[in-house]
């Protein structure tokens, strides 16, 4: 089945040490998106892809990076986790914008 | 900037009650609207979606919602719920500002309860 896969599914992390999560898709969707979710919290855009053009949210902290090296593959790095980015992250795609996202499963990031 | 809001923070309803889930939302321009579904531990599935046309929508496992311009409202009907509908329901909406699509703003979420 086509579908949206997040590696790993628990993740955990020293305060400090940096950390990267993994999103692939077997669907060719142009788009990828990258979310941050708090517990109790609604998902929050952190950036997009579209297709190579990157698209930063204003308020997604400069500690968050992302690559997509190609169409299937896009990665979140996080250079230097606080507490504070103890979080679900999760993944997600779609054909265009504006279209139906399909979600990944998420990975939960944990920081001591 | 468009944004999200859902009234109600925890919602208890019996199996086979009626269940409407609110939503209203701000955005300048005509919306594209959106209600997932998130299971505990789970990603995010798509219940419906409203673009345009028609103002009441069917999404998958028997529910609809109907987009009221004049209210900015999004509202989540369901006639009969099951206890499998336990979960977190977030409505969303999508705008474009100028320099491309925002990506997904979503509301804080409404979780449901099914009393048996």
């Amino acid at each position: 089945d086509a579908m949206v896969i997040q590696n790993p599914r628990y993740q955990v992390t020293q305060f400090g040490k940096p950390v990267t999560l993994s999103c692939s898709q077997t669907l060719n969707h142009n788009v990828m998106y990258w979310y941050q979710q708090k517990s109790s919290q609604a998902p929050k855009l952190l950036f997009h892809y579209y297709d190579k053009d990157f698209n930063n949210e204003a308020d997604t902290p400069d500690n968050f990076q992302s690559r997509r090296p190609n169409t299937s593959f896009c990665f979140l790095d996080i250079r230097s986790p606080g507490l504070g980015d103890a979080a679900m992250y999760l993944c997600a795609t779609s054909t265009d914008r504006y279209n139906e996202q399909f979600f990944g499963p998420g990975t939960r990031l944990t920081v001591l | 900037a468009q944004s999200v809001t859902q009234p109600d923070i925890h919602i208890t309803v019996s199996e086979g009650a009626s269940l409407e889930l609110r939503c209203n939302y701000s955005y300048g321009a005509t919306p594209y609207l959106f209600w997932y579904v998130q299971s505990p531990g789970q990603g995010l599935q798509l219940l419906l979606k409203y673009f345009s046309g028609d103002t009441l929508v069917q999404g998958i496992k028997g529910f609809e919602a109907e987009f009221k311009r004049s209210q900015s409202s999004f509202n989540l009907r369901k006639p009969s719920v099951h206890w499998s509908d336990a979960a977190e329901y977030f409505c969303a909406v999508e705008g474009y500002s100028g320099g491309g699509a925002d990506g997904l703003t979503f509301g804080k979420g409404t979780h449901l309860i099914i009393q048996p």
